[in-house]
Order: structure tokens, then C-alpha cells, then sequence
């Protein structure tokens, strides 16, 4: 089945810093990729929806430069929380479309990345 | 914004009870999907349910898709512990998937 590899699953950073998590499809391509939010036993919320070669479209409320997307090719699309604050810690969760489907069809997530902002 | 609203928003329950979990929307949408997310990972397809009316079993989970398709249901049959996790309907809206408010059910041996 299509694979999604999220990197790192956790990391700890301190205030101030950046972060980088990365998200790979594995054996497919995917020309759409969505990075969630996902705070303790709650849902996900959509962050952003990353197009490859364009920018990246982001949800309301969502400050895009302090969430930096880049989607440089069909099977990498990466996150980068800059300056993160305490606040910031979370569970980041992407998920990828394979080209072809419909917005209607499933997607595939990764396992998420933890980061803890001290 | 959330569009769905689940409910209940927690469950606890003990092994071999049954359970329904409900995912609503004052909005007609054409397909909806449920999934299961365990902790510390990413959330799991369990099933797509595009017709009025449809009824999808799967195991001891049955799924329904309300006639007018704005609502859905997830009915678990004897509960097992395996069963816990947190459930989520989702469904698709222009490009991208939107997620409900999510069901977080924990199952006692």
C-alpha cells in the first residue's frame, strides 16, 4: 500500500529555534501533500495544503511565516515551524493524495512528528 | 473551521458493550470517511461511504451514511480493547480533507 514517511517522529527544540520535519511519499507521487495540527485528544486541524511547485495554501488563522512550506518534488514536502515558542508544541501530522485521485478519495498520513518546545 | 461536529466527544465503556458514535453537518457532502488514530500515530482509513442510505460493515464495525448525506454513523459491536482510539469522520471539501471534531473511546478489559 502507498507509504508516507514522516521525519523526525520527535524532536525537542528550544525557544527560539526552527524546526525542520520532513514528509515523504514513499512509492507513489503526490503532486498535493497536507500538513495537520493535532493537540491532545483532539482532531486534526488543517494547517496548510502544499502543491508542488507552487506555494502553499494556507487555512485561516495560520501564520505562513512562522509555518514554512516547501513542496520541491512530487514525493517531499517539508514543514518548517521557525522561532518556535512553547505554544508551538504539538503534533504535526501530513498526509499525501497520489496523483490522479479525486478530492473525494482517501488519504495517505504519515506517523506524525511530536515537538516539544522548551 | 470544523464542519463536523461528532459526538459523543468521549467514550468510556467496558469490553463486550455496544457503542454508536454520530458525525453531523448542516451541509450536504458526497462522500464521508471515518478513521481511527491511535496514539502517537497517524489516522488509519476504516471506510468510505458515498450513497444515501449506505450501510458498509466492516468486522464488528457497521458504518451508515444518513439518506439526505449529512450525517453518519459508526456503530461498534461488543467492544474490545483494541478497539480504543480516537474516531474521525472526515469528508472532503474542494481539495482538501476536513476532519470532525473527533470521538475519543477507551474500551476497559
Amino acid at each position: 500500500g502507498a507509504v508516507v514517511s514522516q521525519h523526525p517522529s520527535r524532536v525537542i527544540c528550544k525557544s527560539g529555534t526552527s524546526v525542520k520535519i520532513e514528509c515523504r511519499s514513499l512509492d507513489f507521487q503526490a503532486t498535493t501533500m497536507f500538513w495537520y495540527r493535532q493537540f491532545p485528544k483532539q482532531s486534526l486541524m488543517l494547517m496548510a495544503t502544499s502543491n508542488e511547485g507552487s506555494k502553499a495554501t494556507y487555512e485561516q488563522g495560520v501564520e505562513k511565516d512562522k509555518f514554512l512550506i516547501n513542496h520541491a518534488s512530487l514525493t517531499l514536502s517539508t514543514l518548517t515551524v521557525t522561532s518556535a515558542h512553547p505554544e508551538d508544541s504539538s503534533f504535526y501530522i501530513c498526509s499525501a493524495r497520489p496523483r490522479q485521485s479525486s478530492y473525494n478519495s482517501p488519504l495517505h498520513f504519515g506517523n506524525g512528528t511530536r515537538l516539544t518546545v522548551t | 473551521t470544523q464542519l463536523l461536529e461528532q459526538s459523543p466527544q468521549f467514550l468510556s465503556i467496558q469490553e463486550g458493550e455496544n457503542l454508536t458514535v454520530y458525525c453531523n453537518s448542516s451541509s450536504v457532502f458526497s462522500s464521508l470517511q471515518w478513521y481511527r488514530q491511535e496514539p502517537g500515530e497517524g489516522p488509519v482509513l476504516l471506510v468510505t461511504v458515498v450513497t444515501g442510505g449506505e450501510v458498509k460493515k466492516l468486522k464488528r464495525l457497521t458504518f451508515q451514511f444518513g439518506d439526505a448525506r449529512k450525517d453518519s454513523s459508526l456503530h461498534i459491536t461488543a467492544a474490545q480493547p483494541g478497539d480504543t482510539g480516537l474516531y474521525l469522520c472526515a469528508r472532503g471539501a474542494t481539495n482538501k480533507l476536513i476532519f470532525g471534531t473527533g470521538t475519543l473511546l477507551a474500551v476497559q478489559p
